[in-house]
């Protein structure tokens, strides 16, 4: 069966630190990925998403970069956070080409900037 | 723009039958989402609706109608653990999503 996982789940930042979130998905290949922001009272926020290996898109312009290393691997970085980057992110995946093609999500990871 | 209108909270009796709007506007339409997200959790699947007409699935039902730009979800013989927010999202002509902003359904005793 497919897994997803991203860590951490609870980080308190530092305005100006830097971030790293990971997200791992196991038990299938060449997944469609996408990193979302979720804020209290407002819908989903795409941030990224990607078809493959190194392909990145990005849907929102902002100080937030995203990675795809390996086919099932994707990381959220920033270099410098700000106080506007804290929420709750979610790394989601889904099978690429299908009808339905419902997102499967990871258990999320709250950041707070301080 | 493209806008999905839910209501922001809802309260019903376990037991009860409750039925959660959704209306949607975009650019095209390819099919329509709710996902249920436990506080602090990630959100679920829960439906897909892309034809006219009602989809059940157990306890849960989602009805669309696309000349109208609307959709409900429809839960039946509510439990206390039915207590959550639901997501509506529609897949636009470019087949990205476009998120509401949730429904908190609040089950009573």
């Amino acid at each position: 069966s497919q897994t997803i996982h991203q860590w951490p789940a609870t980080l308190v930042q530092p305005v100006g630190s830097p971030l790293s979130l990971e997200c791992t998905v196991e038990g299938t290949s060449n997944p469609n990925l996408y990193w979302y922001r979720q804020a209290a009272g407002r819908g989903l926020q795409l941030l990224f998403y990607s078809v493959g290996i190194g392909q990145i898109s990005s849907e929102v312009p902002q100080n937030l970069s995203a990675s795809r290393p390996q086919d099932r691997q994707f990381i959220l970085s920033s270099k410098k956070l700000l106080l506007s980057d804290s929420g709750f992110y979610l790394c989601a995946w889904s099978v690429p080409g299908q009808e339905v093609g419902e997102l499967f999500f990871g258990e999320g990871s709250r950041l707070t900037v301080l | 723009g493209q806008n999905i209108d839910q209501p922001t909270e809802m309260t019903a009796t376990e037991g009860a039958i409750v039925q959660i709007n959704c209306t949607y506007q975009t650019s095209g339409f390819n099919g329509l989402f709710w996902y249920q997200q436990h506080a602090g959790e990630a959100p679920t699947f829960l439906s897909y609706n892309v034809l006219d007409g009602l989809e059940e699935k157990g306890r849960f039902s989602s009805f669309l109608s696309r000349s109208k730009g609307y959709s409900y979800l429809l839960l039946k013989e509510l439990q206390m653990k039915d207590s959550a927010s639901y997501l509506c999202a529609v897949r636009d002509s470019n087949y990205q999503l476009i998120w509401g902003a949730g429904t908190k359904l609040i089950i009573k005793p």
